[in-house]
């Protein structure tokens, strides 16, 4: 079965930073692209970023770019986001999810990022 | 970017009878293989996405038959045969032709 499980979300100020984590299980990690999807309060899905398999290769959405950071460790089967320099219209539920030809088959549960002073 | 525009933006449907979606994309969504990466996402409250139908017309595993994606070039469609109470909650198109990939609004069925 396959498993995203999200983790590190939270309460931090305005010009903070977050890190996010995202374990995988039940498939071949390395051979997957991964990707950040999230979902402000009440609002639809925006996609933020993208990573290959190899991790040689990175996507951003331009809301995000200059500020967050995709990175994988395959050896460690996770996933991450590093936030930096978050503002109020950051706060979200950022989904974990898998790719596969274009797109997302398997999503995480989410876990809540709340930029607020 | 390209601009995903669902319609409607809400659904009341009566149980049994059947429901349209529509997404129109701002440019075509055929890809350089040939193939059109436009897909289908249902998320029912309190719950993350699960994904419906894969390159337009492409049921997922498990997915029940009465879901069904149609469409090209800049127009698709996902229908619903019989609706279900399960089968509310927000229904969203996506493509992952372009990057950056884009989601369409959002159409939230709800039973009449």
């Amino acid at each position: 079965e396959v498993l995203l499980v999200e983790s590190g979300g939270g309460l931090v100020q305005p010009g903070g930073s977050l890190r996010l984590s995202c374990a995988a299980s039940g498939f071949i990690f390395s051979s997957y692209e991964l990707n950040w999807v999230r979902q402000a309060p009440g609002k639809g899905l925006e996609w933020v970023s993208h990573i290959s398999g190899s991790g040689s290769a990175t996507y951003y959405a331009d809301s995000v770019k200059g500020r967050f950071t995709i990175s994988r460790d395959n050896a460690k089967n996770s996933l991450y986001l590093q936030m930096d320099s978050l503002r109020a219209e950051d706060t979200a539920v950022y989904y974990c999810a898998r790719s596969r030809r274009r797109s997302l088959d398997y999503w995480g549960q989410g876990s809540l990022v709340t930029v607020s002073s | 970017d390209v601009v995903m525009t669902q319609s409607p933006l809400s659904l009341p449907v009566t149980l049994g009878q059947p429901a349209s979606i529509s997404c129109r994309s701002s440019q075509s969504l055929v890809y350089s293989d040939g193939d059109i990466y436009l897909n289908w996402f249902h998320q029912r409250p309190g719950q993350s996405p699960r994904r419906l139908i894969y390159k337009v017309f492409n049921r997922d595993s498990g997915v029940p038959d009465r879901f069904s994606g149609s469409g090209s070039g800049t127009d698709f469609t996902l229908k619903i045969s019989r609706v279900e109470a399960e089968d509310v909650g927000v229904y969203y198109c996506m493509q992952g032709t372009h990057w950056p990939w884009t989601f369409g609004q959002g159409t939230k069925v709800e039973i009449k």
